[in-house]
């Protein structure tokens, strides 16, 4: 079974140029993540997906962040402009409710995730 | 505020002891922690889960200790393998609810 994929899994760019980054889930997976990691630290949650619907982005920079998941596959993740602060590795991960597609629990499913560069 | 927390950054065990990984919460409502073991340039990968109805889990060389009323949990790994070398990340939430990741330990294991 293919894991997470996620592109590109590494991209430099200047502030206030955008940046886009794609997340294809786990065959099945209704529930889709994206998470920003700075270093050091735990991955935070941007962005929650239930199918197409994002049920919670509370903890998305709107101004500046935006996401979409067309079809309830796969996603888009975009800043534009980007700022300094922005560099991070963003992870999207995806998982099923316990008792669907195999799964016994809560588990999330990480991809490589995309190491962001804002010069 | 941070609502799990991994207060030790890093962690070195000798190739076959025991390797214990410590992580408290503060939020009482949170009723499920899971690990992660994370490689270099890799995503997260689960290692095991534990919910509040239960105060111990095992899965091979691992096991999850809850103690509820100390907001605490531990990882241990018997015995250590130069494998096992990875950042872990301790994970909680309540049900229906998002996860909260703490900041990681870095486990070293010499051979």
């Amino acid at each position: 079974e293919a894991g997470v994929v996620q592109s590109p899994r590494y991209k430099i760019i200047e502030k206030k140029q955008p940046v886009a980054f794609w997340c294809n889930p786990i065959s099945g997976h209704n529930t889709l993540y994206w998470y920003r990691q700075n270093l050091g630290q735990g991955p935070e949650l941007l962005i929650r997906y239930e199918n197409e619907e994002a049920v919670d982005d509370s903890q998305l920079p709107k101004d500046r962040f935006s996401a979409e998941r067309l079809k309830g596959v796969d996603s888009t993740l975009k800043i534009q402009p980007a700022e300094l602060g922005d560099s991070a590795v963003y992870l999207c991960a995806s998982s099923s409710p316990p008792g669907t597609s195999g799964s016994s629990s809560y588990e999330q499913y990480f991809g490589p995730g995309t190491r962001l560069t804002v010069t | 505020d941070q609502q799990v927390k991994q207060n030790s950054p890093s962690l070195s065990v000798q190739e076959g002891r025991i390797s214990i990984l410590n992580c408290d919460y503060t939020n009482s409502m949170f009723d499920y922690f899971l690990w992660y073991k994370k490689y270099p340039a890799e995503g997260p990968t689960f290692l095991i889960s534990i919910s509040s109805i239960k105060d111990k889990n095992e899965d091979g060389r691992f096991t999850v200790f809850l103690n509820k009323s100390a907001k605490h949990l531990s990882l241990h790994i018997v015995p250590s393998q130069p494998g096992d070398s990875a950042v872990y990340f301790c994970a909680a939430c309540s049900y229906g609810q998002n996860f909260v990741f703490g900041p990681g330990t870095r486990l070293s294991v010499l051979p």
